[in-house]
Parts: C-alpha cells; structure tokens; sequence
C-alpha cells in the first residue's frame, strides 16, 4: 500500500513562499494524478491543485496565480510552492494520490503557520 | 458550477445506523462521489466511490459496516452498527471534467 509524507517548514513569514514536498513510498509517481489539499484550523478542506502523470497541473481558480506544482520522478516526490503568503494560508497541508475516481491515498498532513 | 452540499451534522446512538447525504447540484446528478472520514486530530482517510446507480467500490480495509448508495443527485453514506470511532467528520468529494476537485463542507457525526 502506497504511503506519503510531506516536509517542509512549518512557519512561514508574511509575503514569503511556502514550500512542500512529498514523498511517495513506491515508484507509481510516475502514474497517477498527485494533488494537495489544504485544512484551515476548525475548516474544512480545500483543494490546491494537482500534477497529472503526462506532467499537467491544474489549480483552484482562487489560488491559481500563487501555486506551482512540480514532480521529480528520480526523488519519488511531487512538490508545492504557493507565493505571497498571509495569514490566511495557515492550515494543514495534505499530499494525495487519487482524488479522481481511483481509490485515494492521503499524507498524514504538516501544518504550516504563516506568522511574523 | 459543480457544487456538492453536505449536512453540517448529525447524530445517532451506538449500535444504531446512520445515513449521512451529500447533494450534488442540478446537472451534475450523474456524477460519482468520494466520501472521506476524518476522525478527530488525524488526516483523511478513502472510505468509498459512490455511483450515480447506487454502486459503490470501498477502500483498503473499510469494515462492511460502511456503505454507499444513490438516489438522483444524492449520494449517500450508511454506517450501521455505530460504534465511538465512527464519530468524525465525514466529506464528500467529486471532480469536474476540468478535473477541478470539489469539496463538500463536511458532517459532523456525533455518537450518543
């Protein structure tokens, strides 16, 4: 069974960029849709965006022009950068494979807080 | 634009069941869902694909307590036989054909 893991910092500065990385345990990064989704404190979740097998991406309109999503198939890892950062951005920040119909695998989640 | 609307609560008693219902928004009433459980402090966790026809295809190691059905834009989430750990939060999901993935808000279960 296929686990994730992702790492990064867990505070981030106002205006600064937020960046994550997660690892996959077998070698199906090259297959498969990679998403991150993201949970506020008390909230509900909320979809980033995703990198497709082919090397697309696709993002939630509402965060579109502050997210890059990237893979490095060598490294088993897919990564997030979401730029310009404020409070609001603080949350839970999960990595999944599935989400489009196939069964999903869900990271154990990093919070990140986004503070001065 | 594709919407799914979920309860914000619910409640039952142990050894009781339980019928959470996500809705899907008009034009959409053919698509399948995915429900997640979220116990309290831990990530997501796949519980199944729901169908438009009432099929549904479980994840690793779901106990057969869980299940899926459909009845027009309405997907459903039965859980029989309650126990503690059943009381989390509980969302539905879907994707468009831009496959945007949509969230609903999430119900909160609560096992008397």
């Amino acid at each position: 069974q296929v686990q994730l893991r992702e790492s990064g910092p867990g505070l981030v500065k106002p205006s600064e960029t937020l960046s994550l990385t997660c690892t996959v345990s077998d070698g199906s990064i090259s297959s498969y849709y990679w998403s991150w989704i993201r949970q506020p404190p008390g909230k509900g979740l909320e979809w980033i965006g995703y990198i497709s097998d082919s090397g697309s991406t696709n993002s939630n309109p509402s965060l579109k022009s502050r997210v890059t999503i990237s893979v490095d198939t060598s490294k088993n890892q897919f990564s997030l950068r979401l730029t310009s950062v404020t409070a609001a951005d603080t949350a839970v920040y999960y990595c999944a494979r599935g989400l489009y119909g196939d069964k999903t695998y869900w990271g154990q989640g990093t919070l990140v807080t986004v503070s001065s | 634009q594709l919407v799914v609307t979920q309860s914000p609560s619910a409640s039952a008693s142990l050894g009781a069941s339980v019928k959470l219902t996500c809705t899907l928004t008009s034009g959409h009433s053919t698509y399948a869902i995915a429900w997640h459980q979220q116990q309290p402090e831990k990530g997501p966790r796949y519980l199944m694909k729901v169908y438009s026809d009432g099929r549904h295809t479980k994840g690793d190691g779901i106990p057969d307590r869980f299940s899926g059905s459909s009845s027009g834009a309405e997907r459903y989430l039965t859980i029989s036989t309650l126990q503690s750990e059943d009381e989390a939060d509980y969302y539905c999901q879907t994707w468009g054909t831009g496959i945007e993935v949509v969230f609903g808000g999430g119900t909160k279960l609560t096992v008397l």
